[in-house]
């Protein structure tokens, strides 16, 4: 069974630009959940996408907004980057169902905002 | 709010030595997780822990849910390179699905 893909891994843009990352969960996972890690603040939750909808969010401006899919894969887009956007994304997919919600993780896409 | 803390925040020890990581809350968390992540990789799960009291053994590693479900510990037994990691504790809080991480323990096992 394939594990969770992302892509890009690595990328960087200038300020004010805007950025979408890009992530396949696990086959017949539904749950997509996205991260964000800094050294500073470590991993912070964003949101989470379950059958295309939005299931739950975390506390980050409406700059980050994501989508799912009808293949649950899912995406990520920022606006009007930031320095302070500079991380790694994570995303992670699980079943997303009671009982069922190990999460995995994809190895991240590096976000270099210069 | 619920916050995970984690102690200590770094530790670097010699192959062979024994040591324990700490994951404390105010809140209490209906379940705990803990999780390795090694460079340039997602965090991989290692185990979790749902009842209070609860002890879970994988190889030399025991984890340990506080009995007011609060608070965790992670005990490495003859520490291995391999080891060396990122280890951080998540806890599934009482909002829907939403998973808390604590900062990390960064751990550096040398040969």
């Amino acid at each position: 069974k394939a594990g969770v893909t992302q892509t890009p891994r690595y990328l960087i843009k200038t300020r004010g630009q805007q950025v979408t990352l890009s992530c396949s969960p696990i086959s017949g996972h539904r749950s997509v959940s996205w991260y964000q890690q800094t050294p500073g603040q470590g991993l912070q939750f964003l949101f989470e996408y379950f059958s295309e909808t939005q299931r739950n969010k975390g506390n980050f401006p409406g700059r980050f907004s994501g989508r799912q899919f009808s293949n649950s894969r899912s995406e990520m887009n920022v606006s009007t980057l930031e320095l302070g956007d500079s991380a790694l994304y994570l995303c992670a997919s699980s079943a997303g169902t009671s009982g069922d919600n190990e999460q995995f993780f994809g190895p991240g896409t590096r976000l270099t905002v210069l | 709010t619920q916050l995970l803390e984690q102690s200590p925040q770094f530790l670097s020890i010699q192959e062979g030595e024994n040591l324990t990581v700490y994951c404390n809350s105010s809140s209490v968390f209906s379940s705990l997780q803990w999780y390795r992540q090694e460079p340039g990789e997602g965090p991989v799960l290692l185990v979790t822990v749902v009842t209070g009291g609860e002890v879970k053994k994988l190889k030399r590693l025991t984890f340990q849910f506080g009995d007011a479900r609060k608070d965790s510990s992670l005990h490495i037994t003859a520490a291995q390179p391999g080891d060396t990691g990122l280890y951080l504790c998540a806890g599934e809080g009482t909002s829907y699905d939403k998973v808390i991480f604590g900062p990390g323990t960064s751990l550096s096992v040398i040969p």
